[in-house]
């Protein structure tokens, strides 16, 4: 069973075009984190969220965590082809600290 | 350059055989990690070691072993590799202090299994 759900799984747009990836999940996580990661590359932290509600911006990416704090979506303004990568969401469901990763959003921006 | 490392980068080896990859962080952390990724790039945990707890998942087989000589050092010990263990495995660490924390991964070791 998959505990977080992404989607799309894969996304192939054109530079400049906006996009949104979505993390779902039917339990609570007490934080949840974004990462990106190059071919040959560990996956690179980008943002963690912790309060429901919370809306963070990295530069031309905006990230929610849901009211509820069972989901997330992660959002790409104007997207360059540097953006290319595997987009990962995971989340820690309570106290504990070992994060679940969600099924990865494979990101191809074409200049 | 404060970082996770682990060696080796790539890793070739015949089923049957006993393994080892090492994993150093100088981040201060407390915490490390062991993740495999598949070929279709999930991420599953199969280890989380602190100098106070180890957590097992409890579908790594038992041929899979941790190794912590020091807080700094978390390294993997396989035995008797299967073709099944093929796979890239990442090692991460974190701090334990506040919700606002996230793990600093190493870039992976490529094992394969001929």
């Amino acid at each position: 069973t998959q505990l977080l759900e992404q989607s799309p799984q894969f996304l192939s747009i054109q530079e400049g075009e906006n996009l949104t990836v979505y993390c779902n999940s039917s339990s609570v996580f007490s934080s949840l984190q974004w990462y990106r990661q190059e071919p040959g590359e560990g996956p690179v932290l980008l943002v963690t969220v912790v309060t429901g509600g919370e809306v963070k911006k990295l530069k031309r990416l905006t990230f929610q965590f849901g009211d509820a704090r069972k989901d997330s979506s992660l959002h790409i303004t104007a997207a360059q082809t540097g953006d290319t990568g595997l987009y990962l969401c995971a989340g820690a469901p309570g106290s504990a600290r070992q994060l679940t990763f969600g099924s990865g959003t494979q990101l191809t921006v074409l200049p | 350059d404060t970082a996770v490392s682990q060696t080796p980068k790539y890793l070739v080896t015949q089923m049957g055989n006993d393994k080892s990859i090492k994993c150093e962080q100088n981040l201060g952390h407390d915490t490390m990690y062991w993740y495999k990724q598949d070929s279709k790039k999930f991420l599953k945990i199969m280890f989380s070691y602190n100098n106070k707890e180890l957590i097992i998942n409890e579908t790594v087989p038992n041929r899979f072993s941790p190794k912590s000589p020091d807080k700094a050092h978390l390294n993997l010990h396989i035995n008797s590799l299967e073709l099944g263990d093929s796979a890239v495995y990442f090692c991460a660490s974190s701090t334990d202090r506040g919700l606002v924390y996230g793990y600093t991964f190493g870039s992976g070791t490529r094992l394969t299994v001929v």
